[in-house]
């Protein structure tokens, strides 16, 4: 079992609707999470991170963590084809704050 | 301006070449990472470092080298290279708790072996 669980996809979302993205994880003790934004053939570019349960927003993304659940999940609101990636969702694991773990990615793709 | 370079970009390179990926963050971070990713797989971690002096094999195995002789270089290096090593090569740095900000990505090393 992957200690950071993603579908992988892909996603299609028609443009200007709300996109879903959910990742979870396997350890309680998890403090830090972050959503890195994928372009094909291009690195990893962090563009949330969440610390505490509930909603954080910063423009037209919003993460949602819910500990109890083991879960964190991105909206993108107002979907544009510039939105169309692949979306990581990464871990901090309580039993040591060396690494980062990475899910295996949502492909999500904008229907003009 | 603080960042992470990578060098070449690109790179197409013959069987059985030696050849060392450059990697140099500005940031003053002290842990740095080489991933290894093909197209649309997931990152692969092939190799961390704690500071200078350190390194560590990551979780897939790999049959580069890299060495950490100053805070700020970190580069990979393959003796000899096979068409099999074909792949994105993607360094990261982060703080000492990478849990306070996240990893920050140089723009890879696509890398050809032919």
């Amino acid at each position: 079992q992957k200690e950071v669980e993603q579908n992988s996809g892909p996603l299609s979302v028609p443009e200007g609707a709300i996109a879903s993205l959910n990742c979870t994880y396997s350890d309680r003790g998890s403090q830090s999470f972050f959503w890195y934004r994928q372009y094909s053939g291009k690195s990893p570019e962090l563009i949330m991170s969440i610390y505490s349960n509930g909603d954080k927003e910063d423009g037209r993304f919003t993460a949602q963590l819910n500990k109890a659940s083991q879960y964190v999940s991105l909206l993108i609101r107002d979907s544009q084809p510039s939105d169309s990636a692949t979306y990581l969702c990464a871990v901090t694991f309580s039993f040591g704050n060396e690494k980062l773990t990475f899910g295996t990615g949502t492909r999500l793709t904008i229907i003009p | 301006e603080a960042d992470i370079y990578q060098t070449p970009r690109y790179l197409v390179i013959g069987t059985g070449k030696k050849i060392t990926l450059e990697c140099s963050q500005t940031m003053g971070h002290d842990k740095m990472y080489w991933y290894q990713q093909d197209p649309g797989m997931e990152l692969h971690l092939i190799h961390y470092s704690y500071g200078v002096n350190s390194t560590e094999k990551g979780d897939l195995s790999s049959e580069s080298t890299v060495s950490r002789i100053r805070t700020e270089h970190f580069p990979l290096t393959l003796e000899s290279a096979r068409p099999s090593h074909t792949s994105q090569y993607l360094c990261a740095s982060s703080d000492l708790d990478p849990g306070n900000y996240g990893y920050t990505f140089g723009s890879g090393t696509r890398l050809t072996v032919v």
